[in-house]
């Protein structure tokens, strides 16, 4: 396995469940990320974690939780979502040394659908 | 002042012509500069990294103005398949980038 993987690749959940979306580099970066990209819009960061640690959270809604183990996987846990959180949910990772990023490799993303 | 700002578009162009997009950003001490493509329903991949002299990559070539803040991507030649929404990218020193809202590009055959 190379690179940035995301499972599940589409996902269609009622607003009761609960789901959580994974996300593995095999590229041995130090950042992970999750952005949300709504239709016609533009990408939206959620959560930024450093070394396995959070270090940024944009204000999302608590029903979106996220979860980093290990510097190689991420997850994203999902509860009591609204049909407005039906999006392309995308997943980064970034070499970060001394305050310069390198770029972002992206998984594939989830596209979830909330009902 | 939005922190990367491209022009959307879209830009509608014949096969075979030459095409360029500018971008600009709003923090001077900005690190490093990038251009990434998305596919449709696509996750955006990484286009060209852009480096201070400029830089070449086949028919793309971009450009970085640090003084005027912006950097620009040309693409010559323009392929049916270079049909895409590009998006520009900087990192302004810290661990995450910041993208523009990308400019979408239509090859018209």
């Amino acid at each position: 396995e190379t690179g940035v993987t995301q499972t599940p690749r589409h996902l269609v959940m009622g607003m009761t469940n609960k789901k959580s979306l994974k996300c593995e580099q095999h590229l041995g970066h130090n950042a992970m990320y999750w952005y949300k990209q709504s239709a016609k819009k533009p990408l939206e960061l959620m959560f930024v974690y450093s070394l396995e640690e959070r270090v940024e959270n944009n204000s999302v809604p608590s029903r979106f939780s996220p979860e980093c183990p290990n510097s190689s996987h991420l997850f994203l846990h999902l509860h009591t979502l609204q049909p407005e959180d039906s999006a392309l949910y995308l997943c980064a990772s970034s070499q970060e040394w001394g305050g310069v990023n390198y770029g972002y490799t992206f998984g594939s993303g989830t596209r979830l659908t909330v009902v | 002042r939005k922190e990367v700002e491209q022009d959307p578009g879209p830009f509608n162009v014949p096969e075979g012509a030459t095409v360029a997009f500018n971008c600009t950003y709003s923090n001077s001490a900005s690190q490093s500069f990038f251009w990434y493509r998305q596919d449709c329903r696509k996750e955006p991949k990484l286009l060209m990294s852009v480096y201070s002299s400029g830089n070449e990559d086949g028919r793309f070539t971009a450009q970085l103005n640090r003084a005027s803040q912006y950097i620009s991507l040309l693409i010559r030649d323009s392929k049916l398949s270079d049909s895409a929404t590009y998006l520009c990218v900087v990192n302004f020193g810290n661990e995450k980038l910041t993208f523009g809202t990308g400019t979408r590009l239509t090859i018209i055959p």
